[in-house]
C-alpha cells in the first residue's frame, strides 16, 4: 500500500512562530490530502484538506501546499498559539482507503 | 449536528478474553470505518462499510477480529481472543458516502490488554 512519510516527528516552537510539517508519498494516483489534529484523549479532527487539482489552500492561520511533481505536501501554521499544541497527522487517499502518516507532536511554548 | 459516538471510552482486559466496541456514526452517513491506532502511530484502517455491506476488510485480522453493521447504522467491532499487541485506540469514523473523502472521527476506545 501507499506509504506516507511525515517529518519531523516532534516539533517545538515559541508562541508566535511558524510551524511547518511535511509529508512525502510515492503513488501519483493519490488525489486527496487531508490534515488532522489530535488532542490528548480525542479522535483526529480534520483541520484542512487539499485536492490534487489545487496547489495551495489557506484557512486563517493554517495553510497547506501540494507539490504533485515532487510528491510532497506541507502544513503551515503561522502565529502559533499554545492551543495549537497537539499531534498532527497528514493523510492521503487515492483508492478506497485513507493512509496516515506517523504523526508530528507539536509543542508551542508560551 | 451530533458527532460520531463510541463506547466504551476505556477498556482493560486480560489476554485471551473477548471485547466489543460500539460505534454510532453521524446521522445520514452511509460509510463507516474502523481504525486501529497503536501508540505513536497514525490510524490504520481495519474495515470499511458502505451501509450494511463490507467494502474493504483486507487489513482486518479475521482470525480474531470481526465487525458488523447489520442495519446500516450502528456498528460493533469484536476481538476474540485478545492478544497483548491488540492494545491500542480503536477509532470509528464516518463519511456521507463512499465517494466523499472527508471522514469524521469519534473519540475512540482505548483498549489495554494485560
Amino acid at each position: 500500500g501507499e506509504n506516507v512519510e511525515q517529518h519531523p516527528s516532534t516539533l517545538s516552537v515559541q508562541e508566535g512562530d511558524s510551524a511547518v510539517i511535511k509529508c512525502t508519498y510515492s503513488d501519483s494516483a493519490s488525489n486527496y490530502f487531508p490534515w488532522y489534529k489530535q488532542e490528548l484523549g480525542k479522535g483526529p479532527q480534520l483541520i484542512i484538506d487539499i485536492r490534487s487539482n489545487v496547489g495551495e489552500k489557506k484557512d486563517q492561520r493554517i495553510a497547506v501546499t501540494l507539490n504533485k511533481t515532487a510528491k510532497h505536501f506541507s502544513l503551515h501554521i503561522t502565529e502559533t498559539q499554545p492551543e495549537d499544541s497537539a499531534v498532527y497527522f497528514c493523510a492521503l487517499k487515492g483508492g478506497s482507503d485513507m493512509r496516515f502518516g506517523a504523526g508530528t507532536r507539536l509543542t508551542v511554548k508560551p | 449536528e451530533a458527532g460520531v459516538a463510541q463506547s466504551p471510552r476505556y477498556k482493560i482486559i486480560e489476554k485471551r478474553q473477548s471485547v466489543a466496541f460500539w460505534c454510532n456514526p453521524i446521522s445520514g452517513h452511509a460509510t463507516l470505518y474502523w481504525y486501529q491506532q497503536i501508540l505513536g502511530q497514525g490510524p490504520k484502517l481495519l474495515i470499511q462499510f458502505q451501509n450494511n455491506g463490507v467494502v474493504d476488510d483486507s487489513q482486518l485480522p479475521k482470525d480474531r477480529f470481526s465487525a458488523e453493521r447489520l442495519k446500516g447504522v450502528d456498528s460493533t467491532l469484536k476481538i476474540q481472543p485478545a492478544k497483548l499487541e491488540d492494545s491500542a485506540v480503536y477509532l470509528c469514523a464516518s463519511s456521507f458516502n463512499r465517494g466523499e473523502e472527508t471522514q469524521y472521527f469519534g473519540p475512540g476506545t482505548r483498549l489495554l490488554v494485560l
